[in-house]
């Protein structure tokens, strides 16, 4: 059974950068079939996504992070990466780490999630 | 970018009860390619990630209870839960899986009246 585990920081300080890693277990990241998302909730508001990585390092962002957001993946550790740069308050949230199958496009499995909060 | 719009942002149903819960989005998501809507439909209990309920807007995911069911077509779609249960009370939430940037609507609480 495929398992996402998100992992960094829970604090980081305003117009630092945010940093955050997936762990894939269960299965293989070099899987042609599927892409690796992120995916936001600000608390108590609703989600957006953030962008997605595949295998191979071809990569989609959302147009409204695009200017401060990095993704990588690294297949020898089964694992892929976010960087937000220049961080604010309103960067506040759950981060999600999600999987879709290429052409279908819906999120399963999720990971847990992991709260990233930004203050000084 | 698609903007997905849930209605109503909040709903109290006796147990027992249907909930329905509706999705609107601002164009069309119908793939004309297998003629089926790129829509799905998520469940967030607090504290827990989403579970993804449906896909191609009427497909229930293996293992939801059958009084999950997906309709609509085009930019209307509908969550109905045919007889709530005390384990439905959740925030519900669809997305368009059409095209990136994929978008999410803003959420229904579902509570128990």
């Amino acid at each position: 059974q495929l398992q996402l585990q998100e992992s960094g920081p829970g604090l980081v300080k305003p117009s630092e950068t945010l940093s955050l890693t997936c762990t894939v277990s269960g299965g293989s990241i070099s899987s042609s079939t599927y892409y690796w998302d992120w995916i936001r909730q600000p608390p108590g508001k609703g989600l957006e996504w953030i962008g997605n990585i595949y295998y191979n390092g071809n990569i989609w962002y959302n147009p409204s992070l695009k200017s401060r957001v990095t993704m990588s993946v690294d297949t020898s550790k089964n694992q892929f990466s976010l960087k937000l740069t220049s961080v604010t308050a309103a960067d506040t949230a759950v981060y999600y780490c999600a999987r879709h199958e290429a052409r279908i496009n819906w999120f399963d499995p999720w990971g847990q999630g992991t709260l990233v909060t930004v203050s000084s | 970018d698609i903007v997905m719009t849930q209605s109503p942002d909040s709903l109290a149903v006796s147990l027992g009860e249907r909930a329905t819960i509706n999705c609107k989005s601002s164009q069309s998501v119908l793939y004309n390619s297998n003629n089926k809507n790129s829509l799905a439909w998520y469940q967030q209990k607090p504290g827990q990630p989403p579970k993804l309920l449906i896909y191609w807007a009427s497909t229930r995911e293996s293992g939801v209870p059958d009084r999950f069911s997906g309709s609509g077509s085009g930019t209307d779609f509908t969550l109905t839960i045919s007889s709530l249960q005390a384990e439905d009370v959740a925030v519900y939430y669809c997305q368009q899986c059409y095209s990136p940037p994929y978008t999410f609507g803003q959420g229904t609480k579902l509570e128990i009246k």
